[in-house]
């Protein structure tokens, strides 16, 4: 767990801006993911990546973006195309094989301004 | 598409008895089922989980069933704390990569 570090864990968007959340993972973790959250809900994928240089899609992606550029590092930028940012957003990872324990970074609380 | 189906959405049981929660899923070839605690503000934390090739795991008061011809596991926890009181999520492995979640059940522990 301790291993997973996002930041920052509060964030404050106005409308129309563009805000990237950091995830940094020393687990030598082959896969990440990010999810979100909505107070009192459960978790919805928004994109997964199994390897560098390569993301897909989850089942909410729109009004988002990711990038893979290193195995370690998994940011996610929420665009002024998601007009309903404000949730609790999870990074995760693990190492891809089938079984193996999901870990969770300490989240980061996103508001709308 | 594949789906996991929690229930109850809330539980209340009081300080020293048991809760039961259940999950169902529709997936055949899902064969990882964890289970995934959550307090208030923090991140999920694993406390159990089981392969399809086991029917039973316990951990000290908490213990996971799995019934595959069913479709459905479960979670059990005895002797309830008040520690315990929380949001457990279940899932189910739909690849090596993606796991599909339950909604979530609200568990208080009544002192």
């Amino acid at each position: 767990d301790g291993g997973i570090t996002q930041s920052p864990k509060y964030l404050f968007r106005k409308e129309g801006q563009n805000v990237t959340l950091s995830c940094e993972q020393n687990l030598n973790h082959d896969a990440m993911y990010w999810y979100r959250q909505d107070p009192g809900q459960g978790l919805r994928l928004i994109y997964y990546s199994q390897i560098v240089n390569d993301f897909q899609k989850g089942d909410i992606a729109e009004g988002y973006s990711v990038s893979r550029e290193k195995k370690e590092s998994f940011p996610l930028t929420v665009t002024s195309a998601q007009k309903n940012p404000t949730a609790f957003y999870l990074c995760a990872s693990n190492s891809g094989v089938a079984g193996n324990t999901i870990y969770f970074g300490e989240g980061s609380w996103l508001t709308v301004v | 598409g594949e789906n996991v189906e929690q229930h109850p959405s809330t539980l209340s049981v009081q300080e020293g008895d048991s809760a039961v929660i259940k999950c169902t899923y529709s997936d055949s070839a899902s064969n990882y089922f964890p289970w995934y605690k959550q307090e208030l503000g923090k991140r999920p934390q694993l406390i159990i989980d089981i392969r399809s090739n086991v029917g039973e795991k316990k951990d000290q008061r908490i213990a996971v069933t799995l019934n595959k011809t069913a479709k459905h596991f479960s979670l059990h926890i005895t002797e309830t704390q008040p520690e315990d009181s929380a949001v457990y999520f279940c899932a189910a492995s739909i690849s090596n990569y993606q796991l599909i979640w339950g909604a979530g059940t609200k568990l208080i522990i009544k002192p």
